[in-house]
C-alpha cells in the first residue's frame, strides 16, 4: 500500500538554526499538509498546499516557516530560524488522488512524523 | 475554531468489551472523520462520515453523528488489545482539519 514517507526520524537542532523536514506524500495525491504535535498534546494545523501554492495556513505558520514542492515528489517543511517551542513532531500528509472527485481536507495519509527537537 | 474535542480524555477496558468515544464540535461541517494514533506514529484515517449522514459502519467499527447536537461518537466493538490506541477526531467544513486532543485507549488482555 503507498505511503507518505519523512525524513528524517529524528532532528536536533540549536536554537536559531535552520531546518528542514523532508517529506514524500503519495505520488497521485493533490492535497498536501503539514501538521505538528507536541508532546502528549492535540494534533495542530500548519499549512495545506495545492497546485503549486499554500491554500491554507494556522497562525503558527508565520514567517519562520515556508514549504516548497521542488519536484514532483517531495513536499519539504522549512523552519529558518528554530525556537525553543518549536520542538514537536511533525507530520506531513497527503490527500486526493485525482479522478474521483477528492476534495481537500477528506481522508488524510498521515506519514510516521519527525521529532524535531530544539536545543 | 471548529475543533473537535473527544470525551473521556483516557478509557481503559477489557479484551472483548466494547468502546465509545465522543467527539463535539462548534460549527457547522461537512464531514466528520474520526484517526487512530499509535504512539509515536502517524495518524491513520479510519472513517469519514458526511454531514447528511446520521451512522456509518466499518467493520467493528461505528460511527454516529447528530449536526443538531455537533456531536460524533465511535464506538469499536469487540475490542482487542491491539487496539490500544490514541483515537482523534476531525472535523471539516470550509477550514482545514482540526483535530482534538484525542481519547487514549487501553485495551487490556
Amino acid at each position: 500500500e503507498p505511503e507518505v514517507t519523512q525524513t528524517p526520524s529524528h532532528q536536533v537542532t540549536q536554537m536559531g538554526q535552520e531546518v528542514i523536514l523532508r517529506c514524500v506524500p503519495i505520488s497521485n495525491h493533490l492535497y498536501f499538509y503539514w501538521y505538528r504535535q507536541i508532546l502528549g498534546q492535540k494534533v495542530e494545523f500548519l499549512v495545506s498546499f495545492y497546485n503549486n501554492e499554500i491554500s491554507e495556513k494556522s497562525e503558527i505558520f508565520d514567517d519562520q516557516f515556508s514549504v516548497e514542492r521542488p519536484d514532483g515528489s517531495n513536499f519539504t517543511l522549512k523552519i529558518r530560524s528554530t525556537k525553543l517551542e518549536d520542538s514537536a513532531m511533525y507530520f506531513c500528509a497527503s490527500s486526493g488522488p485525482p479522478g474521483q472527485g477528492a476534495l481537500a481536507n477528506e481522508k488524510l495519509f498521515f506519514g510516521s512524523g519527525t521529532q524535531l527537537s530544539v536545543l | 475554531s471548529q475543533q473537535g474535542e473527544e470525551d473521556p480524555q483516557a478509557l481503559s477496558i477489557q479484551e472483548g468489551e466494547n468502546a465509545t468515544m465522543n467527539c463535539s464540535y462548534k460549527t457547522s461541517i461537512n464531514n466528520l472523520q474520526w484517526y487512530r494514533q499509535n504512539s509515536g506514529r502517524g495518524l491513520v484515517h479510519l472513517i469519514l462520515i458526511r454531514s447528511n449522514e446520521r451512522e456509518k459502519h466499518s467493520g467493528r467499527l461505528r460511527v454516529t453523528l447528530d449536526t443538531s447536537k455537533k456531536s460524533s461518537s465511535l464506538l469499536i466493538t469487540a475490542s482487542r488489545a491491539a487496539d490500544t490506541a490514541s483515537y482523534f477526531c476531525a472535523s471539516a467544513g470550509n477550514t482545514p482539519l482540526v483535530f482534538g486532543k484525542g481519547t487514549r485507549l487501553s485495551v487490556i488482555a
